[in-house]
């Protein structure tokens, strides 16, 4: 069975400060991987999908890699801002899950960033 | 263009009641989805369709019924609602092998 790991659950930093979060899954086999953000008490926005044969994607200050071979997968965050803070969670699909793609979800890493 | 839609935003049931949470998307996506979001559990899907009149089960089914009449609605119902029923309920629809949207969420509290 996929496991989807994130670490570390909660992280402070200081605006203006990169960040890296991390995701790990422990079967290789997967179609892709999506990241997405979750504000408390709402649903959950998508920030990037990255396909199994991509090793990266961006958009804007965000980058995210993805290391098949090593279950790896990190979300980079450039110049962070207040309003980054929220519940960063990471996805994916396994091709063993059919045509549906049914995602597997981390357990989130908390972000917030103080003024 | 609305994305995905759920109603209602809150529920609070007996155990024994029944109730169906209704989603809806406006981006004529083939796939939809239903998860519930539970405090250390992290997201689980419930049951899923890849088309209009399509369903199957996903990891955690039990409890629940779906239907799929129309492409743009995904229904999920609870027969006989028990308090580890009590979640937050997300849909999600996405085309084929691309990113998956998701709605708002309902809150369901089952007393």
């Amino acid at each position: 069975k996929q496991e989807v790991t994130q670490i570390p659950a909660a992280l402070s930093v200081p605006e203006g400060e990169n960040l890296v979060l991390n995701c790990s899954f422990t079967d290789s086999a997967i179609y892709n991987l999506q990241w997405f953000r979750q504000d408390p008490g709402k649903g959950l926005t998508s920030l990037l999908l990255i396909q199994s044969s991509q090793r990266e994607q961006t958009s804007g200050r965000l980058n995210a890699s993805l290391d098949k071979s090593s279950g790896r997968s990190t979300l980079y965050i450039a110049a962070s801002q207040p309003g980054d803070s929220a519940t960063y969670l990471c996805a994916v699909s396994l091709i063993s899950s059919g045509s549906a793609r049914q995602l597997t979800f981390g357990s989130g890493t908390q972000l917030t960033v103080l003024p | 263009n609305a994305g995905v839609t759920q109603t209602p935003k809150f529920r609070v049931l007996k155990t024994g009641q029944s109730m169906t949470l209704l989603c809806a998307q406006d981006m004529n996506h083939e796939y939809m989805y239903w998860y519930r979001q539970d405090p250390g559990m992290g997201l689980r899907l419930i049951h899923y369709s890849v088309g209009e009149g399509t369903t199957a089960k996903g990891e955690v089914p039990d409890g629940y019924n779906v239907s799929r009449l129309k492409k743009q609605n995904f229904l999920l119902g609870l027969e006989s609602a028990a308090p580890s029923q009590t979640s937050v309920y997300f849909c999600a629809s996405s085309s084929p092998f691309r990113e998956q949207f998701f709605g708002p969420g309902t809150r369901l509290t089952v007393l």
